[in-house]
């Protein structure tokens, strides 16, 4: 069975101090892994993915991520706060024994502080 | 390239009604997912669609319907309107299985 643990419902940040959203997955097979932000009232965009290629994934706005495998993670950072980053940031994981399905994070809630 | 749309973006039902959420794709993808959300519990797949003609059910399938008649076109149907249906739907596509998803702009959806 595929799912992710997103640890933390609300984070916040200072404008400017490095984000750290979790995300844990559980596989039993090699899995895909994805990033979404959700900007209020909008539908999910995609940040980055994992798809067996390169560990460490650069997505757009500044945010990358790292699969490590021995920790079961996928967490996402940001060097520096923007503004702009406010969002929900969902976690999503899929693999070739899903039959086609994608697995979602509750989400995490970022506030950035001014 | 309109991308994923959704109509309506807001609609209030009365318990029992029915009504048709629609989604069309302009981007010639394979695959088509309808998802709910609801507060703090992420998006939970309702059904699926790997191409014309073929569904499947997703983690959440009881009290919805689907069609795929045409590539682009991917309605949800809710027969019998519940309290519990009360949600926002997604729609979304990709071009590939296990690629990335692009998301309409949703559905908020309340039955009273």
């Amino acid at each position: 069975a595929q799912s992710v643990t997103q640890l933390g419902s609300h984070v916040s940040v200072s404008e400017g101090a490095l984000v750290l959203l979790r995300c844990n997955y559980s596989s039993s097979v090699p899995p895909y892994l994805f990033w979404y932000v959700q900007y209020p009232n909008q539908g999910l965009q995609l940040l980055l993915k994992y798809t067996s290629a390169a560990t460490l994934v650069k997505g757009i706005n500044g945010f990358e991520a790292e699969f490590k495998k021995s920790e079961t993670s996928f967490h996402l950072t940001k060097p520096s706060a923007h503004m702009s980053d406010a969002a929900e940031y969902f976690c999503a994981v899929t693999s070739t024994n899903t039959g086609n399905q994608f697995y979602f994070g509750t989400g995490t809630s970022l506030t950035v502080i001014p | 390239n309109a991308g994923v749309t959704q109509t309506p973006k807001f609609r209030i039902l009365k318990i029992g009604q029915s009504m048709t959420l629609q989604c069309a794709q302009d981007m010639n993808h394979n695959y088509m997912y309808w998802y709910r959300q609801d507060p703090g519990m992420g998006l939970k797949l309702i059904y699926y669609s790997v191409g014309a003609g073929i569904t499947d059910k997703g983690e959440v399938p009881n009290g919805y319907n689907v069609s795929r008649s045409t590539t682009e076109d991917f309605p949800l149907r809710l027969e019998l309107a519940a309290p519990s249906q009360t949600s926002v739907y997604f729609c979304a596509s990709s071009g590939r299985a296990r690629d990335e998803q692009f998301f309409g702009p949703g559905t908020r959806l309340t039955v009273l």
